[in-house]
């Protein structure tokens, strides 16, 4: 089965300081990535994806991710914080085992950035 | 970009009742609609996903006869929670596939009282 893991609750960092936010996944296949962030009481946005080309993806509002296969890791990163990058953090997968490719999130990291 | 609109955005409705929420696709054509609920600080369940002229899929576990899923159109996708409870509250999710990823209506928060 597939899955994503997120091993930390809560990430805490200070204003302008590197962020990461940690992923791990488990997937047949090639895996096809994603994060989003939500902010309370709304729906998820999209910040970035991986299919396939360049391990380091690019997303909104500055974030990057890596894909590093050996590790089957997507941590998600930020070289300097905001304030308002305080949310919650999904990473997920696209389950490719169904005919419609139903998405599979992990269990979501709160990200607090001190000022 | 690929906009889904969700509505309502906030109900409360007495126990016993029923609840329809709604999806709409606003400039393409959903033929997919995934129902998710988030329970507080927790991440995303997928419920349902409905598909467009015929019966959804239903996740293990999830009441089929409750959770009244409807995909008449390819622009439109309906939740309705049937005799809804207390433990039914809850914050629904809908998301479709699109072209470039997945994309999420702003969510429906139920309140049962």
């Amino acid at each position: 089965a597939q899955s994503v893991a997120q091993p930390e609750d809560q990430v805490n960092v200070a204003e302008g300081n590197p962020l990461t936010v940690k992923c791990t996944y488990s997937v047949s296949g090639n895996p096809y990535l994603f994060w989003y962030v939500q902010y309370p009481n709304r729906g998820l946005q999209f910040l970035l994806k991986y299919i396939t080309g360049d391990n380091l993806v690019k997303g909104s509002y500055g974030f990057e991710a890596e894909f590093n296969k050996s590790q089957t890791s997507f941590h998600l990163k930020k070289p300097s914080a905001l304030v308002s990058d305080s949310a919650l953090y999904f990473c997920a997968v696209r389950d490719s085992e169904t005919s419609y490719d139903k998405v599979i999130f992990g269990p979501g990291t709160s990200l607090s950035v001190i000022p | 970009g690929a906009v889904v609109s969700q509505h309502p955005s906030r109900v409360i409705c007495k126990s016993g009742t029923s609840v329809k929420i709604e999806c709409r696709s606003l400039d393409f054509q959903a033929t997919t609609m995934f129902w998710y609920r988030q329970f507080p600080k927790q991440s995303l369940m997928l419920m349902a996903t409905s598909n467009e002229g015929s019966k959804a899929t239903y996740e293990q576990g999830v009441e089929k006869d409750k959770f009244l899923i409807n995909h008449a159109s390819l622009t439109l996708s309906t939740l309705t929670v049937t005799s809804a409870h207390p433990e039914d509250s809850s914050f629904y999710i809908c998301s479709t596939a699109w072209a470039y990823g997945y994309t999420f209506g702003s969510g429906t928060r139920l309140t049962v009282v």
